[in-house]
């Protein structure tokens, strides 16, 4: 399996601008999870998925934040509009369940987001 | 609330030696998962060891061990033989039973030494 893969890299956007952030999960895994981190607050929980279902979307901070889980093996995380605070680096990670607990998460490689 | 405190922002090891990481966490569950996970330059998050609360032996990977302590809610990491590919940010992390939110902590910047 290659892992668990994002899109782009890298996002370079202008203030106002509609940002999307997608991630295709390891094939199998139960749930997804989208993550960000900055330097002053860390990794932060944003909202998870199981089943493609959401499960706690208590981490996104504004309803400028969105994400969607269309089916098994994609999601996306949507900004509109987007701001400079919310540069940072978005990681998408996806979780087996294996007798009854999540037991390790595999992370992509992170979306670098800059917002200019 | 489940909570993940790592109180060393960073740390310092002359290349060959140990260094120890010190992790302590809150939960009022008796199961769950600890974690480290490295994460380099690339910024690429990398599971470098995972321990099981019912499990009374510390886990151990290669040069990578833990000291767990479940009566005192601490997870340190032992690095031995460091090496400057060590080094890199260090999180800690939790999984409780019965829950489904993987909470990391601030984690600490390991620099390594030639």
């Amino acid at each position: 399996d290659a892992g668990v893969i994002q899109s782009p890299r890298h996002e370079v956007t202008e203030m106002g601008q509609e940002v999307t952030l997608r991630c295709k999960p390891i094939s199998g895994h139960d749930y997804l999870f989208w993550y960000r981190q900055t330097m002053m607050r860390g990794l932060e929980l944003l909202i998870y998925f199981n089943n493609n279902v959401p499960i706690d979307d208590s981490g996104m901070p504004e309803d400028r934040f969105s994400a969607k889980m269309p089916n098994a093996s994609f999601s996306t995380l949507k900004i509109q509009p987007s701001e400079p605070r919310d540069s940072a680096v978005y990681f998408c990670a996806s979780s087996p369940r294996a007798g009854g607990y999540l037991t390790e998460a595999f992370f992509g490689q992170g979306t670098r987001l800059t917002v200019v | 609330a489940q909570t993940v405190t790592q109180s060393q922002p960073e740390m310092s090891v002359q290349e060959a030696e140990t260094v120890t990481l010190s992790c302590t966490y809150d939960t009022s569950e008796s199961d769950y998962y600890l974690f480290w996970y490295k994460q380099p330059p690339s910024r690429q998050m990398i599971l470098v060891i995972r321990q099981e609360a019912y499990k009374q032996q510390n886990a151990t990977e290669n040069r990578f061990s833990v000291n767990f302590q479940k009566a005192a809610k601490s997870f340190s990491l032992k690095i031995s033989d460091s090496q400057l590919g060590d080094a890199a940010m260090y999180f800690c992390a939790f999984f409780q039973g019965g829950s489904e939110k993987l909470v990391f902590g601030k984690g600490t910047k390991l620099t390594v030494n030639p």
